[in-house]
């Protein structure tokens, strides 16, 4: 059974403080592991695509890389706006239907 | 370009009552996904369609939770009877199927309350 875990449940910065999430997985031959931003009272919103270990990919303060058992989201420099709940999904090679299973996500509050 | 549109946004309605929640996918997109999320259990998958088909409805909790797709724009998600353990945000997600990855995309979410 395909499983992910995020850590820390929840996470506090300051602006300016740079940190990572977490998100660790087992799945059975990985098909792509991605990122979302979820804002309050909205649907999660696409950020990420990570196919392969080693790979990694940028947008704005934010960096998400990849290994065979954990994928990091690195944020530079956060700014308020940065506050959101940040949800870790992999697809599995057996599946062929674009499934996805979630981790229980990472609440990041930055405070000014 | 139009986004996943979900409604209603809220539902508030009493035990026993029937609940429709209805979602419109991305124009082209042929994969839709029913979630649920609830603060104790986070993002659940319950059904999911490929070109209007179900192919996998084992996360539907219970027989009061169906789903249909009659055509590619809509697809509706029933609760019949309704029980305040429902209580949750439902969100309808859609994405191509192609053979490769693709990510979903998320409309805003129905709350639904039953009181």
């Amino acid at each position: 059974e395909d499983q992910v875990t995020q850590s820390p449940e929840a996470l506090r910065l300051q602006e300016g403080e740079s940190s990572s999430l977490n998100c660790s997985y087992t799945v059975s031959g990985l098909r792509g592991l991605f990122w979302y931003r979820q804002d309050p009272g909205k649907g999660p919103e696409f950020l990420f695509t990570l196919y392969s270990a080693g790979e990694e990919k940028e947008k704005e303060r934010l960096k998400a890389t990849l290994t065979k058992k954990e994928s990091f989201l690195h944020i530079t420099a956060p700014k308020p706006e940065d506050s959101a709940t940040y949800l870790c999904a992999v697809q599995a090679l057996s599946n062929a239907g674009n499934m996805l299973t979630f981790g229980g996500g990472t609440r990041l509050m930055v405070k000014p | 370009d139009a986004g996943v549109i979900q409604s209603p946004r809220h539902e508030v309605t009493e035990m026993g009552q029937e609940v429709t929640l209805r979602c419109k996918p991305i124009s082209g997109h042929n994969s839709l996904f029913w979630y649920r999320q609830t603060m104790m259990r986070g993002l659940e998958l319950l059904i999911y369609f490929n070109n209007n088909v179900p192919i996998d409805d084992s996360g539907m909790p219970e027989d009061r939770f169906s789903a249909k797709m009659p055509n590619a724009s809509f697809s509706t998600l029933k609760i019949q009877p309704s029980e305040p353990r429902d209580s949750a945000v439902y969100f309808c997600a859609s994405s191509p199927w192609t053979g490769s990855s693709q990510p979903q995309h998320f409309g805003d979410g129905t709350r639904l309350s039953i009181l």
